[in-house]
C-alpha cells in the first residue's frame, strides 16, 4: 500500500541556519511527489512537486527538494531560514486513479519552529 | 493563479442542523475536486472525490448520507455536514485539480467547524 513517512514530528532551527525536511514514501510505480506548507488555520499551499526529469526541484520560497528513488526519499531542504518559515510542512505522494486524476496521500507532517 | 476560495472560513451550529460549505476554483477549471479533514495537530484525511456532473466518491469509514458532496459545475463544490453532532467539529479543506494525469491540487483556505 501506498505509504508516505515524515519521521521528524517537530524541528526547531535558528535563523539563518539550513534545513532539511525528511520524507520518505512508498509507492510501486515512479510517484508523483508534493511538498505543501500550511501556516496556522490556514490552507495549504504548494512548495514544489517532481512528476519526472531532474531530481533536484526548485519551488518557491527559496525552497528545493530531491528525489533519490534509490532511498524512496523527496527530502525537502533550504539553506537559510527565515522567522517567516515556522509552519506546518507536509509531503505527498501523488497516486495516479484511472478515473484520470491524482489523489493525494499526505505524510503526518513536519512542525517547524524558527528561533531567532 | 490556480486560487481555490471557501466559504465560510468558519461556522458554528447548534448539533442537528446542517452546514453547507463551498469550495470555487477561482482562475480555472476544476474537472475534480477533493474534500479533507483535518484534526487539531493531525494531517489531512481524503473524504471524498469528486467530479463535475457525476457522483463523488467517498473514501472508506466516510459516510455518504453524512458529508453529500455536490459537484455542480467545474468551478463550484459544496460539502453539506448533515444533522451535524459535536464530533464533527474539525477543519475542512477542499482542493481542485486539473485533469491530464499530473495535475497538482490546489487547496483552499479551509473551513473550521465547531457544532455546538
Amino acid at each position: 500500500a501506498q505509504s508516505v513517512t515524515q519521521p521528524d514530528i517537530h524541528i526547531t532551527v535558528s535563523e539563518g541556519a539550513s534545513l532539511e525536511l525528511r520524507c520518505n514514501y512508498s509507492y510501486g510505480a515512479t510517484p508523483y511527489l508534493f511538498w505543501y506548507v500550511q501556516s496556522p488555520g490556514q490552507g495549504l499551499q504548494l512548495l514544489l512537486k517532481y512528476f519526472s526529469g531532474d531530481t533536484l526541484v526548485q519551488g518557491i520560497k527559496g525552497f528545493e527538494a530531491e528525489f533519490k528513488r534509490s532511498q524512496s526519499s523527496f527530502n525537502l531542504r533550504k539553506p537559510s531560514v527565515h522567522w517567516s518559515d515556522a509552519a506546518e510542512y507536509f509531503c505527498a505522494v501523488g497516486t495516479r486513479f484511472s478515473g484520470g486524476y491524482n489523489k493525494l496521500i499526505f505524510g503526518a507532517g513536519t512542525r517547524l519552529a524558527v528561533h531567532p | 493563479g490556480a486560487v481555490v476560495s471557501q466559504h465560510p472560513s468558519w461556522v458554528i451550529c447548534k448539533s442537528g442542523t446542517s452546514v453547507k460549505i463551498e469550495c470555487r476554483s477561482l482562475d480555472f477549471q476544476a474537472t475534480t475536486m477533493f474534500w479533507y479533514r483535518q484534526f487539531p495537530k493531525q494531517s489531512l484525511m481524503l473524504m471524498a472525490t469528486s467530479n463535475e456532473g457525476s457522483k463523488a466518491t467517498y473514501e472508506q469509514g466516510v459516510e455518504k448520507d453524512k458529508f453529500l458532496i455536490n459537484h455542480a459545475s467545474l468551478t463550484l463544490s459544496t460539502l453539506t455536514v448533515t444533522s451535524a453532532h459535536p464530533e464533527d467539529s474539525s477543519f475542512y479543506i477542499c482542493s481542485a485539480g486539473t485533469s491530464g494525469g499530473r495535475e497538482t491540487q490546489y487547496f483552499g483556505p479551509g473551513t473550521r467547524l465547531l457544532v455546538l
